[in-house]
């Protein structure tokens, strides 16, 4: 099945510090979303992007299909962007399930 | 855009004892439903999904089961908790037409003792 790999595993920032995340993936994929895992477990939907670049505030993210990576950039981070941030990947054939990367795990301190 | 309920939010469990933890949908019809589990300190795997009333897969072999008795409500059970049961479980659910972004509920803290 599809591989989904993230890195870095962990990171820790200064608060007002700028960050990449990177996410690559095995296979082509017609499903791409970013998540933040907050304290309490809730899984908030941060980006679904497939291909090409969104943004969103302070977070912006761009998948290249075609190199298989996707990138979620987190600027000017705050103490509340702790947490853990999955990627998650759809392979574009058969049934859509998302397969999950093992999370980047985040502290942004004061 | 969907919402999705799970109860209950928490649940302390003696071995051997039966589950039954439910998750509902509202904002779509004829969505798909999913159920992860979580263990701690890692990433989520899939255990079961439906594209309808009825209609359950099994990613895994394991103690436990799905069913699916309405449209939007997605029922994960056993019949004997193990301690390797413990974990966090996530209901997640698409739109009917199977593409397209997956949102979760806030999932219910298992522990088996």
């Amino acid at each position: 099945g599809i591989q989904v790999e993230q890195s870095p595993p962990d990171l820790i920032l200064q608060e007002g510090a700028n960050s990449t995340l990177r996410c690559n993936f095995s296979d082509s994929v017609n499903n791409l979303q970013w998540f933040h895992q907050n304290p309490w477990g809730q899984l908030i939907n941060l980006f679904y992007i497939p291909s090409g670049t969104k943004q969103n505030g302070r977070l912006s993210a761009t998948t290249v299909a075609t190199e298989r990576y996707s990138l979620l950039y987190i600027s000017s981070s705050q103490t509340t962007d702790s947490g853990v941030y999955f990627c998650a990947v759809a392979s574009n054939t058969g049934f859509q399930k998302l397969v999950f990367g093992t999370g980047t795990r985040l502290l942004v301190s004061p | 855009s969907q919402t999705i309920h799970q109860w209950p939010a928490t649940l302390v469990q003696p071995v051997g004892s039966p589950l039954s933890l439910e998750c509902t949908v509202e904002g779509t019809s004829n969505p798909n439903l999913y159920w992860y589990r979580q263990a701690a300190g890692r990433g989520l795997q899939l255990l079961f999904y439906s594209v309808g009333i009825g209609q359950i897969s099994s990613e895994v072999p394991q103690n436990l089961s799905a069913s699916r008795p309405q449209d939007r409500q997605f029922i994960l059970s056993s019949k004997k908790l193990l301690l390797s049961d413990s974990g966090f479980y996530l209901c997640a659910s698409t739109s009917g037409t199977g593409v397209g972004e997956q949102f979760f509920g806030p999932g219910t803290r298992l522990t088996v003792l």
